[in-house]
């Protein structure tokens, strides 16, 4: 089952807007992470926020991470058509035994930028 | 700096056949883990390698194993194919498990398909 759940599952801008996508989670994590996908290709890890922050930025990207809420935000500024891609949230946490060494992604969001 | 590769990029199989995924981490990188990602959903955890030893599993069956070797590199094996295991698998390395907050380097994935 899917630890984080994307929020919308898909969204079409035009470029310039900025677009949101959520992510909610179920348990403790020890730090979440964003990646983003090109029609089936790797991942490509974006920006990871540890659980005791609340707020991170790199470049365009903004993440908010509220642990009373369950809940993580990222925000992309100013988008362009070469921000077309999958959005993945992923959650480590560090339980120990077999959960140890792995990230739960949510379905992802599909992000459309119009040129 | 290399980055991580996996072989083959394309694959097709018959079903109850079996199958060997290879993957070469980033150097540096002494940490692999295998997803499978179905299409349109989130890649799902498979397991995760540090030291040559699996050490954190998801729920997926025996008949997925996997090996690290000395240099790092990494083997996925699937036996007795099922028409559900058609999917990407992804590696990933990390320069250390992921609960020391280390973000994921993804190869491009190796598209099975099982008919």
């Amino acid at each position: 089952s899917q630890q984080g759940e994307e929020d919308p599952q898909a969204l079409s801008i035009q470029e310039g807007e900025n677009a949101t996508m959520n992510c909610s989670y179920k348990t403790s994590i020890n730090n979440l992470q964003w990646y983003r996908q090109n029609s089936g290709r790797g991942l490509v890890h974006l920006i990871l926020i540890r659980s005791n922050e609340r707020e991170k930025h790199s470049g365009r990207l903004r993440v908010t991470l509220d642990t009373s809420k369950k809940s993580s935000s990222l925000l992309i500024t100013a988008s362009r058509a070469a921000d077309t891609a999958s959005y993945f949230c992923a959650t480590g946490i560090n339980a120990g035994g077999t959960s140890y060494g792995k990230l739960t992604f949510g379905q992802g969001t599909i992000l459309t930028v119009h040129p | 700096e290399t980055g991580v590769t996996q072989s083959p990029t394309h694959l097709i199989k018959t079903r109850g056949q079996q199958v060997t995924l290879r993957c070469s981490s980033q150097s540096g990188h002494n940490t692999v883990s295998w997803y499978q990602q179905a299409l349109g959903q989130g890649p799902q955890f498979i397991f995760q390698y540090y030291r040559e030893e699996e050490n954190g599993r998801g729920n997926f069956p025996p008949r997925f194993s996997g090996l690290q070797f000395p240099n790092y590199s990494s083997e996925l094996n699937v036996n007795a194919l099922e028409l559900d295991d058609s999917a990407l698998y992804l590696c990933a390395s990390s320069p250390t498990p992921q609960g020391l907050h280390s973000p994921l380097h993804f190869g491009n994935g190796t598209r099975l398909t099982v008919t």
